[in-house]
């Protein structure tokens, strides 16, 4: 059964600085890693797909890694803003239905202004 | 629309009234998926339809829950005879099989 880690579970850090959040996952027959932020009562907003056979995605500010092979995605958020506070998280697709999807617990940022 | 449209996006009920959710996914999106978030917990997966069936029902908490998709569309989560534990965010997504997964805004429903 496939299980997705994110470590840390909560990081804080001043504005302006560039931070790596972490997600591990058991099985590396997966079909793609989606990252997510979801705000406080809110939804999860995508924010990255990256495909079995890609190694990263960009999106402004935001870049995310896959290392299929070692269970291991990154998410890079350079110079970071306040806005950038809320929780990420990263679910993995390795096929089939639900039994398929897994998510991570998530890592709870807060960029101190 | 463009995106997962959730509606109510407020639910306040009375213990033991029956509530029904309503998600209407992006078009064309062949899969739906239905998760509780607790205050501060991670997602609970409650049920997975893949168009109008739903081969995934084992995240459902107790017979009270139930849900339909028709057309390939608009689903709704029915819950009965709501208790207090089943206050929570109901959150809805949809996808291309493989795709990239949208969510709506969620339902936050409150049980008195």
């Amino acid at each position: 059964k496939q299980e997705v880690t994110q470590i840390p579970a909560a990081l804080s850090v001043p504005e302006g600085e560039n931070l790596v959040l972490n997600c591990s996952f058991t099985d590396s027959a997966i079909y793609n890693l989606q990252w997510f932020r979801q705000d406080p009562g809110k939804g999860l907003t995508s924010l990255l797909l990256i495909q079995s056979s890609q190694r990263e995605q960009t999106s402004g500010r935001l870049n995310a890694s896959l290392d299929k092979s070692s269970g291991r995605s990154t998410l890079y958020i350079a110079a970071s803003q306040p806005g950038d506070s809320a929780t990420y998280l990263c679910a993995v697709y390795s096929g089939g239905g639900a039994d398929g999807l897994t998510f991570g617990k998530g890592t709870h940022l807060i960029i101190q202004p | 629309g463009a995106g997962v449209s959730q509606s109510p996006s407020n639910k306040v009920t009375e213990k033991g009234k029956d509530v029904e959710l309503r998600c209407d996914p992006i078009s064309g999106h062949t899969a739906l998926y239905w998760y509780r978030q607790s205050l501060g917990q991670g997602l609970e997966f409650l049920i997975y339809f893949q168009g109008n069936s739903a081969p995934d029902k084992s995240g459902l908490p107790s017979d009270r829950f139930s849900a339909e998709r028709t057309g390939g569309s608009v689903s709704t989560l029915t819950i009965q005879r709501t208790q207090q534990e089943d206050s929570a965010v109901y959150l809805c997504a949809s996808s291309q099989t493989g795709g990239p997964l949208h969510f709506g805004n969620g339902t936050r429903l409150t049980v008195t």
